[in-house]
């Protein structure tokens, strides 16, 4: 079973600029996730998509991030205008269903440092 | 106080000995425990989960759960210089909270 696939795994952009990152999740995951990672700290969840809606994003700095998930599958999330803060690892995760008795699974991962 | 409690580390323990790696949580409502175990530069890898008060047995891990004093913990038995890395504990209620993560280092 193919795993959760994200890209980049590495991106370097000045403050200000814009970003995006793309995820694949596993072939029948209805649930996505998409969480921050700052070092030293756990994952952040940022929002969940059930299918092609959103459940949750109360965590999302709306200011400056969206997601989008088309079609239920892939998604999307960009940053515009980055702040240095936002230097952290993006994790994109799929789970079979919604609620929180079902295990995630994580992608690589994209690392993202900003100048 | 933080929903979801980890002593940072790192936790050193020599190879072959029991690591013991401890959570707390804040929420009572809380139905779903995990631990997931990060590699340096890596995403966390899901390595046990465990729903119901008692202990859960899979290979060299035990998970440990206690709902009454919100207290879940992992035990690796015979600890191998490989099982040195971070691990999450993550909590899951109306969401799923992750702790900051224990540093475990096995030396060998």
């Amino acid at each position: 079973e193919a795993g959760v696939a994200q890209s980049p795994r590495y991106k370097i952009i000045e403050k200000r600029q814009s970003v995006a990152f793309w995820c694949n999740p596993i072939s029948g995951h209805a649930t996505l996730y998409w969480y921050q990672q700052i070092l030293g700290q756990g994952p952040k969840l940022l929002i969940q998509f059930q299918n092609n809606g959103v459940v949750d994003d109360s965590q999302l700095p709306k200011d400056r991030f969206s997601a989008e998930r088309l079609k239920g599958v892939d998604s999307t999330l960009k940053i515009q205008p980055a702040k240095l803060e936002d230097s952290a690892v993006y994790l994109c995760a799929s789970s079979l269903s919604g609620g929180f008795l079902q295990p995630q699974h994580f992608g690589d991962g994209t690392r993202l440092s900003i100048l | 106080q933080k929903e979801v409690e980890q002593n940072s580390g790192p936790l050193s323990v020599p190879e072959g000995a029991i690591a013991s790696l401890n959570c707390t949580y804040s929420d009572r409502g809380s139905q779903s425990f995990f631990w997931y175990r990060q590699y340096s530069g890596k995403s966390p890898e899901l390595i046990m989960s465990i729903y119901s008060n008692g202990d859960k047995e899979d290979g060299r891990f035990t998970a440990q759960l206690n709902k009454a004093s919100q207290y879940v913990s992992l035990l690796i038995r015979d600890s191998q210089p490989s099982d040195s890395a971070t691990y999450l504990c993550a909590v899951g209620g109306n969401k799923l909270v992750f702790g900051a993560g224990t540093i475990l280092r096995v030396k060998s």
